[in-house]
This record gives structure tokens, sequence and C-alpha cells, in this order.
């Protein structure tokens, strides 16, 4: 397990954009093994994963969402960094950093962080 | 996309019981299967990978099973600390998707 943790602004104003970081600690950031998405969980609803994105750059995004979102890497701050533009309300869930290898998945969860989008 | 259906939505047991969730996928995704639990308020945790590998540090009394569309999470002499939401979510292809849950409670 490893220690992530999300920060940014509860409250997002609709239309806007969404910007949340993802503090990993260690320098693992840049392990080629590695890969690190974004999943979000409205209130009280399950989980719905946002994209992943390997330290060579190699991304994946959610169709759903694949417009709006970037997900990048800062490997100087060790942090993952997501961007949802042009948001509504629908957007308002819990955010959740995690990583991901193989063979095992998403094997590390930080605690997840609660955006609001409103006016 | 890939659906992923787990059965039942919710679930109540006794301390002690053995339950099982089932998982079953729209395609064949071979054991690309994590199981993941979640306790109220609190961010999820990976219990399996590959459909029946535990985690590190994941008891003993948490099995999963079956490869292709077909999957089953099951857990041994329940436990207070048990009682969560359980998801199946698949890794075979993108996107990644999630099963709906499965609320298991105390009866």
């Amino acid at each position: 397990q490893v220690q992530l943790q999300e920060s940014g602004p509860g409250l997002v104003k609709p239309s806007q954009t969404l910007s949340l970081t993802c503090n990993v600690p260690g320098g693992s950031i840049s392990s080629s093994s590695l890969y690190w998405s974004w999943i979000r969980q409205p209130a009280g609803k399950g989980l719905e994963w946002i994209g992943r994105l390997y330290a060579s750059g190699e991304t994946n995004y959610n169709p759903s969402l694949k417009s709006r979102v970037t997900i990048s890497l800062d490997t100087s701050k060790n942090q993952l960094s997501l961007n949802l533009n042009s948001v509504t309300a629908a957007d308002t869930a819990v955010y959740f950093c995690v990583r991901g290898q193989q063979p095992t998945g998403l094997d590390s969860w930080g605690p997840g962080t609660l955006v609001t989008v409103s006016s | 996309d890939i659906q992923m259906t787990q059965s039942p939505s919710s679930l109540s047991a006794s301390i002690g019981d053995r339950v099982t969730i089932t998982c079953r996928a729209s395609q064949d995704i071979n054991n690309y299967l994590v199981w993941i639990q979640q306790k109220p308020g609190k961010a999820p945790k990976s219990l399996i990978y590959a459909a029946s590998s535990l985690h590190s540090g994941v008891p003993s009394k948490f099995s999963g099973s079956g490869s292709g569309t077909d999957f089953t999470l099951t857990i041994s002499s329940l436990q207070p600390e048990d009682y969560a939401t359980y998801y199946c979510q698949q890794y075979k292809s993108y996107p990644i998707t999630f099963g709906q849950g499965t609320r298991l409670e105390i009866k």
C-alpha cells in the first residue's frame, strides 16, 4: 500500500474547471510499471472510472468523459493531476486517486476528496 | 464497454455466517477481476486481484473464484468489520468498469 493524498477546491462553479492533485510519496510516480487513475463516486452511488496514466505518458480515458478530462503527471513534484472542464452538478462526487499495476490492477486508494459543483 | 452485474444488490447475514456474492461480466474478461470493499465514509480497499489472489494483508477469510464471465467472492465467518459494500471491477479492457455494488448488512 502507498499513501496517496488528494487535494483541491471543495467547491467549483458550474461551467468552470475542476482541478485536483494527488501527492504520491517516494518517487514511485515515475515507475514504468505503475499507472495512476482517477475514480469518482457521487454520494450514495457506485464507482466511476475517469481515466489512467502511465509515467510514459500513455493515457486512457472513459469515453463518457474523454472530451472534458485531462490527467497528467508532474514527476518533479511527485504529483498526479486531474482537470475536468465544463463541470455541472452531475460532476459532484468524491474523487479518488488510485495506483495500479500488473497483475494486481488498482491496488492502492487515496482517502478521496469531495468536490461539489454549485453556484 | 464491458458491463459488470453483481447479485444480490443487498444481503443480510449474521455474525459467523458464510456469504457469497456473484459478479457476471457481459463478455469474457479472463481473470482480470478485482474485488473491492468499501465501508461507509471510507475509501475503497482492494481485496482480491486476478479473480482469486489476495492482496497483502487481506485475511484468508476472503476468497475469490471464477474465470471468463462468472465470478464469486466468498466471505467466511462474518465479523462486524466485514459489513460493507463490495464491488467487482474488470480490468480486461478500457474503460475499466465496476459492478453496482452489494451491500452486506447485519441481520
